[in-house]
């Protein structure tokens, strides 16, 4: 069966750090790798994705992520964060020939503090 | 203009009621699904439908019923609400089965 585990419940960093929210997943197919955030009271909002191609993807909001194949892992980071980055994050994965449902991790709380 | 949109965005209901929940998008997409997000915030797949037809169906109860009128539209329904039926559905959508899936702004819903 395939999972998802993000390492992290919360992550707590004074604005302006770098960040590393972590994510690792298991299956046994190939997979596409997803971030998404939840700002407060609000629906999920892609930051990036990975779909083939190089291992390294940018997304929105100065976010990148790479991929891992033989660590089977995808780490979400950003060099610089800001209060507004405060925010649940989801690492998710999609099956090939699943019908494309998401299986998600536990969700990483960032909370960017002044 | 909402691309995937749901309603209600708050619904406060008893014990045993039925309920619906609504969700269309404007998008253009041929699949639809709906997600369980409970108290934890951990999220899981319900359903979805790739141009009106089920193809997944997550081990849910059978008060929980789909409905796809077109493939712009899924209703959520549920027959006789139970407490743990709280938790906030999402709605989301996707060009393919395969593909980057767009959601919705959530439906909180809480059974008292």
């Amino acid at each position: 069966a395939q999972s998802v585990t993000q390492l992290d419940s919360q992550v707590p960093v004074f604005e302006e750090a770098p960040v590393e929210l972590r994510c690792n997943y298991s299956s046994s197919v190939s997979v596409y790798l997803f971030w998404y955030v939840q700002y407060p009271n609000q629906g999920l909002q892609l930051l990036l994705k990975y779909l083939s191609g190089s291992t390294l993807v940018k997304g929105i909001n100065g976010f990148e992520a790479e991929f891992n194949k033989s660590q089977t892992s995808f780490h979400l980071r950003k060099p610089s964060v800001h209060i507004s980055d405060t925010a649940e994050y989801f690492c998710a994965v999609s099956l090939y020939n699943q019908g494309g449902k998401l299986i998600f991790g536990q969700g990483t709380e960032l909370s960017v503090k002044p | 203009d909402t691309a995937v949109s749901q309603t209600p965005k708050y619904l406060v209901t008893q014990m045993g009621n039925d309920k619906s929940i609504k969700c269309e998008q404007n998008l253009g997409h041929d699949t639809m699904y709906w997600y369980k997000q409970d108290s934890k915030k951990f999220l899981k797949i319900m359903f979805s439908y790739n141009n009106k037809e089920l193809i997944i169906n997550e081990t849910v109860p059978n008060r929980f019923s789909p409905k796809s009128p077109d493939k712009a539209h899924l209703n959520l329904h549920i027959n006789s609400l139970e407490l743990g039926d709280s938790a906030v559905y999402f709605c989301a959508s996707s060009p393919t089965s395969a593909n980057i899936q767009y959601f919705g702004a959530g439906t909180r819903l809480s059974v008292l």
